[in-house]
């Protein structure tokens, strides 16, 4: 069974600039997850998809990130303009119906780097 | 407003000793609990879970044990190995349904 995967592995931009991460979910997984994690910390969640529909985008900057899912499979987040404090790994996970009692199953992650 | 801690950093352990990571949650409505190990440039991996039921749960060389009263989780890894030196998170499902980490123990076995 294929994994989560996710592109691209690294990324170095300038502040200000924009940058696209893409994500696809292990297949027949309904709910998508991006999370953030800062160095040192655990992962913090930005946004939950149940097929294309978002669950819980609290915690989403959203004066700068968006995402979306288009199709209920792929997802794309984008942080556009980017500051200092974004820099991070970016985590993308999914699982069977996101009922809860469901463990997740992450990609390897972006390392974002912003200069 | 942390919900899962972790206050241990680090940890170093010797081949072949016990483990044992601790984690301490806020909210008591909180009843299913996992962890998950995480190796440089990888994501995390699902280890082991337990429900707020249960008091032990064991696979193999890990379990984990679930004290209500006190809010705390702990895993134990016997016999501890090389391989087993990762980053370990807790983590809680929240009333909202979405997984809240704690922070990680980096755990370092040595030969």
């Amino acid at each position: 069974e294929a994994g989560v995967a996710q592109s691209p592995r690294y990324k170095i931009i300038e502040k200000r600039q924009s940058v696209a991460f893409w994500c696809n979910p292990i297949s027949g997984h309904a709910t998508l997850y991006w999370y953030q994690q800062i160095l040192g910390q655990g992962p913090k969640l930005l946004i939950q998809f149940q097929n294309n529909g978002v669950v819980d985008d609290s915690q989403l900057p959203k004066d700068r990130f968006s995402a979306e899912r288009l199709k209920g499979v792929d997802s794309t987040l984008k942080i556009q303009p980017a500051k200092l404090e974004d820099s991070a790994v970016y985590l993308c996970a999914s699982s069977h119906d996101g009922q809860g009692r469901e463990k997740l199953f992450f990609g390897s992650g972006t390392q974002l780097s912003v200069l | 407003d942390q919900q899962v801690k972790q206050n241990s950093p680090s940890l170093s352990v010797q081949e072949g000793r016990i483990s044992i990571l601790n984690c301490d949650y806020t909210n008591s409505m909180f009843d299913y609990f996992l962890w998950y190990k995480k190796y440089p440039a990888e994501g995390p991996t699902f280890l082991i879970s337990i429900s707020s039921i249960k008091d032990k749960n064991e696979d193999g060389r890990f379990t984990v044990f679930l004290n209500k009263s006190a809010k705390h989780l702990s895993l134990h890894i016997v016999p501890s190995q090389p391989g087993d030196s990762a980053v370990y998170f807790c983590a809680v499902i929240n009333y909202g349904q979405n997984f809240v980490f704690g922070p990680g123990t980096r755990l370092s076995v040595l030969p």
